[in-house]
Parts: structure tokens; C-alpha cells; sequence
């Protein structure tokens, strides 16, 4: 079945630095990376994705890339914020729309002091 | 977006007994899902509730543990039975909408002393 790795598990930055976080995977029949965003006690919240077709999506601040070849896809954060310290998940699904079954990369916890 | 309740949002539970957690969701959809998120670490997926069949359990995971009901198109439960501290974890239940983007209910927080 399809294995998630993701890295680093923490990383500390200065707010108004970028932040990068990587996931490979290893189901080459994966074809959907949602990235979520977990603050502490709440629940996951996706904040982009991206598919098998696209190598890159931005959304603001936030960009995810996609190497299908090398199997790897990764969340830049740039300009950021103290309130984009938290837990980011990266997953990936082979399913069909409708039956996403995700399989979650380990976190990464974000601290972005002042 | 969907909207998605989930109740308890905690419980503090005695070993050996059973937990049933409910999740309702604001619009029909085919299959509803049912994660575990032990304390500081990620989300794993439990099964898979398709309306009027049996749930898909995924590897580790078994029936007489983690017996779920999706008796509708809107609404399932999972029990947690004859639970240990083992089980203390958050509960996560989540739908699918649109494009692929899942969606989680808040979750439940169990603790079993």
C-alpha cells in the first residue's frame, strides 16, 4: 500500500522567513496531495492541493510543487506569520473523486517566532 | 464545504467499557471515513462507511474492535469496545466533497483510565 514520508518533523523559523516541507510517496498510482493544516486541538484543515497533472499551485503565500517522476511534492510558506505556527500534514490518494482515501505523511510541527 | 458534527467532542472513559461516537454530516454523501490520531502523531485511517454495506477496515484495525453503523447517507458511528489506555486518541470522522478535499468532523478526545 501506499507509504507517506514527510520532512523535517520540526522546524523553527523567523516570521517573515520561507518554510519548506517535503513528502515523498511511494504508490506511483497516487494522484492527489492535499496538504493540511492542524493548529493545536482543532481539526485538520486542508489549505491546498494539488494532482497528478499539475507541477505547481499557488495560493498567496502558499505553494506546493510535484515531482511525479522522483515520486515528491512539497509546501512552501513564505513571508510567515506567527499564526502559521502549527502541525502541517502532508497525504496522498490513489482514489477516484467521491473515495479519497488518504494516506497522511507523520507532520511537521511549524514554529514561526515574532 | 460541508458541515460536519461529531459528538463527544470528549470522554473520559473506564477501561473495559464501550464508546460509541456519532457523526452527522449537513448533506448526503457516499462514504464516510473513521481516523485515529494518537496523542502527537498523525492520522491514521480505521475504515471506510459505505451506506448499506459493511465497513472497509484497514490493516490493524478489526470489527469486533471498531464496530461502525452507517444506517443513512448522513450519519455513522464508530464504537470503541472493551477499551485499554491504548485507545485514548482522537477520533476523526470525515467526508469527501467536489473535487477530492476531505473534510473532518472536530473530533473526540478519549481518554481511558
Amino acid at each position: 500500500g501506499e507509504n507517506v514520508e514527510q520532512h523535517p518533523s520540526t522546524l523553527s523559523v523567523q516570521e517573515g522567513d520561507s518554510a519548506v516541507i517535503k513528502c515523498t510517496y511511494s504508490d506511483s498510482a497516487s494522484n492527489y496531495f492535499p496538504w493540511y493544516k492542524q493548529e493545536l486541538g482543532k481539526r485538520p484543515q486542508l489549505i491546498i492541493d494539488i494532482r497528478s497533472n499539475v507541477g505547481e499551485k499557488k495560493d498567496q503565500r502558499i505553494a506546493v510543487t510535484l515531482n511525479k517522476t522522483a515520486k515528491h511534492f512539497s509546501l512552501h510558506i513564505t513571508e510567515t506569520q506567527p499564526e502559521d505556527s502549527a502541525v502541517y500534514f502532508c497525504a496522498a490518494s490513489t482514489g477516484n473523486t467521491g473515495f479519497q482515501k488518504l494516506v497522511f505523511g507523520t507532520g511537521t510541527r511549524l514554529l514561526v517566532s515574532p | 464545504s460541508a458541515v460536519i458534527s461529531q459528538k463527544p467532542s470528549r470522554d473520559i472513559c473506564q477501561r473495559g467499557t464501550s464508546l460509541t461516537i456519532q457523526c452527522q454530516v449537513d448533506s448526503q454523501v457516499t462514504m464516510m471515513f473513521w481516523y485515529r490520531q494518537q496523542p502527537g502523531q498523525s492520522l491514521t485511517l480505521i475504515a471506510t462507511a459505505n451506506q448499506g454495506s459493511e465497513a472497509t477496515y484497514e490493516s490493524g484495525f478489526v470489527i469486533d474492535k471498531f464496530p461502525i453503523s452507517r444506517p443513512n447517507l448522513t450519519f455513522s458511528t464508530l464504537t470503541v469496545s472493551n477499551m485499554s489506555p491504548e485507545d485514548s486518541s482522537i477520533y476523526l470522522c470525515s467526508v469527501v466533497r467536489g473535487g477530492g478535499e476531505a473534510f473532518f468532523g472536530q473530533g473526540t478526545r478519549l481518554t481511558v483510565v
